[in-house]
This record gives C-alpha cells, structure tokens and sequence, in this order.
C-alpha cells in the first residue's frame, strides 16, 4: 500500500490565487483529515470527513473548502490565497474514530508571497 | 482539551534510555494519554496509548503516574532514527476531531 499521498510536495503561489491540495488514500479508511502546521508550532486541525460525502469544520476552516466524492480522495482547496496560508498542510486517514489509528501523509509546503 | 506541559528539547546519546515526561494536570477521567512523533520533513506518527496502566509495544513504553497527572514515555535504546518530535496528547480515545498537537518535546540524538 502507498498509504496516504499528497500533491504536490511544495507550491508557492500569489496572493489571490487559488489552488487545490490533493490527498489520496489505498487503505480504504472512512476518516480523513487536513491539518496545518506553522513554523515552530505544533498541528491545527482544519477539516475533516467521516466518510464520503460528510465533510465538517475543525479548529482552524476560514479560508478553506473540502470536499469528499469518494473513499479514496479528499482534497482542500484554498480560494484567494493569503500570507497567513503559508503553511505545512498535512493529510491523514483513519479506519475508524480511535485517535492512535491516524495515518500522515509527508506534507504540502506551501508559501503564499 | 487538558493542557499538557512538555519540555521544549532534550538529547540523548545513541543506544541510551530516555525518558520524555509530560504534565497533564487537568486530565478528565475518560482522557487516554496518547503519543505521537514527528520525524523531520514528515508527517507524524503513532507511538503509544494509554488510560492508566503502564504500556508497552515494539516502539516504546509508557508509564502514567498513579493520579494520571503526568506520564513519561520511554525509549528503552534511542537510535538515531528516534529523533523527532514528540507529542503527548490527553484526549479521548475516539473523535476525529479531538486529536490536538501542543508544540512537543524535540528530541536531539548524538551518535
């Protein structure tokens, strides 16, 4: 199994620009999640899905849209994009609710200038 | 969510033991002390997890003080792929979205 994948590796976009994190499972886990990490800090949840077409808000969702067609994708997407962005996103996946089953992906830098 | 206090860095010599505590006074009665690291450029991983008893597993172990106040996690033999970030995260054992990272322990090995 690749296990959770993520697209791309690194971006930098404008300000006002748009653009789509992709996020892909094979363990075919119900629970997936998109985090964010700072410089220096530790991870702040921003969305996550409970299973296919089920998607709700974490702790940090301003600025971000989900959606979650099927077991296997979960993409962020990030609309009018902005410094405060700049930021190290994180998928992960679960089988089940059990907070020690969380799967990472290796992360998505990304920098808004 | 109960606070956790973490040293921010500690070193350890390879092939040593280390001991990496955690405070979690205001830990309620249903919390499970879980343990996560962050290898550098990576993701994190899983560790270890418990509610009261001492636990073991193929990658540490994990003493939980009597009144669940604290707990330490033990790398019985750290190796150079041991240094990372590690979380201690009081939360309960389910709910996708109660898994809540602090800033962590860096660990240094020096071979």
């Amino acid at each position: 199994n690749a296990g959770v994948t993520q697209t791309p590796k690194f971006r930098i976009l404008k300000i006002g620009q748009s653009m789509t994190l992709q996020c892909t499972q094979d363990m075919n886990h119900n629970y997936m999640y998109w985090y964010r990490q700072d410089p220096g800090m530790g991870l702040k949840l921003i969305y996550y899905s409970v299973g296919a077409g089920i998607t709700d808000k974490g702790e940090v969702p301003n600025g971000y849209n989900v959606s979650r067609s099927t077991t296997e994708d979960f993409p962020l997407r990030l609309e009018l994009a902005a410094p405060s962005q700049t930021s190290v996103y994180f998928c992960a996946s679960s089988y089940s609710r059990l907070l020690y089953e969380q799967y990472f992906g290796p992360g998505t830098r990304l920098t808004v200038t | 969510d109960a606070k956790t206090t973490q040293p921010n860095s500690m070193e350890s010599n390879e092939e040593e033991p280390v001991h990496l505590p955690c405070n979690h006074s205001t830990i309620s009665g249903t919390d499970y002390i879980h343990w996560y690291r962050q290898l550098p450029s990576q993701g994190p991983e899983y560790v270890i997890h418990g509610l009261t008893s001492n636990v073991n597993n193929r990658m540490a172990s994990l003493a939980i003080a009597e009144d669940r106040k604290s707990s330490t996690l033990i790398l019985h033999r750290a190796t150079l792929r041991d240094a990372a970030v590690y979380y201690c995260i009081p939360t309960l054992q389910t709910g996708a979205n109660n898994l809540f990272f602090g800033t962590g322990t860096r660990l240094t090995v020096i071979p």
